[in-house]
């Protein structure tokens, strides 16, 4: 069984650019979720993906988008990145079953934006 | 949305030494589960454990849904226990919230 994978590992950006991370779910997975962690922080959710769908999202601005294509793996988009999109950023996935839920993590993705 | 508070929020303890750590939340829940996040950041799964009791070796962990708080405990701790502990829970539907976290330091 293969777990969450995530890509990159590292990435610097400048403010004003855009970034596209990625994550592969783990094997019979059918949902993805995307969170950042700040510094010293807790993760925080951006959104959920259920079947290519969004299927809930945080309190992120319209700039945080993403995807989820039909082998359930998933990009997180960020546009006209500022200073504060520096964080880790962690895909989970799971099944979206009632008495399944558990959630399990990829190493992330450490964003840095200068 | 759900709150979540964890307490202490730091710890450091000698090796060999035993430890609660304490998740409270404001509202029902269908998912809890534990986390150790390792220094370079991957969340790995403790428990998952909306209700009930397991063990894992020297973990164990106590959610009473009711009163709405989970307990983890860690025994014998050891210097690879230290990291930062969190709790992270989801009200039917709704976000996986996590809280912000217990620092655990072990020192030899």
């Amino acid at each position: 069984e293969t777990g969450v994978t995530q890509s990159p590992t590292h990435l610097i950006k400048t403010r004003g650019q855009q970034v596209t991370l990625r994550c592969s779910s783990q094997s019979g997975h059918n949902t993805v979720s995307w969170y950042q962690q700040a510094l010293g922080q807790g993760p925080q959710f951006i959104f959920q993906y259920y079947r290519e769908e969004e299927n809930g999202r945080g309190n992120f601005p319209p700039r945080f988008s993403g995807l989820q294509f039909p082998n359930y793996s998933s990009e997180l988009n960020v546009n006209a990145l500022e200073l504060d999109d520096s964080a880790l950023y962690l895909c989970a996935s799971n099944v979206a079953a009632d008495d399944a839920r558990e959630q399990f993590f990829g190493p992330g993705t450490r964003l840095t934006v200068l | 949305g759900i709150q979540v508070e964890q307490s202490p929020p730091d710890l450091i303890l000698q090796e060999g030494a035993n430890s609660t750590l304490r998740c409270n939340f404001s509202d029902s829940v269908n998912n809890l589960q534990w986390f150790h996040q390792n220094p370079w950041g991957q969340l790995i799964n403790l428990f998952y454990i909306p209700s009930g009791t397991k063990q894992n070796g020297r973990l164990s962990a106590t959610t009473v849904a009711t009163e709405r708080y989970s307990l983890l405990y860690i025994s014998s701790s050891q210097t690879t226990d230290s990291g930062v502990y969190f709790c992270a829970v989801e009200n039917y539907g709704q976000n996986f919230v996590f809280g912000p976290g217990t620092r655990l330091s072990v020192l030899p």
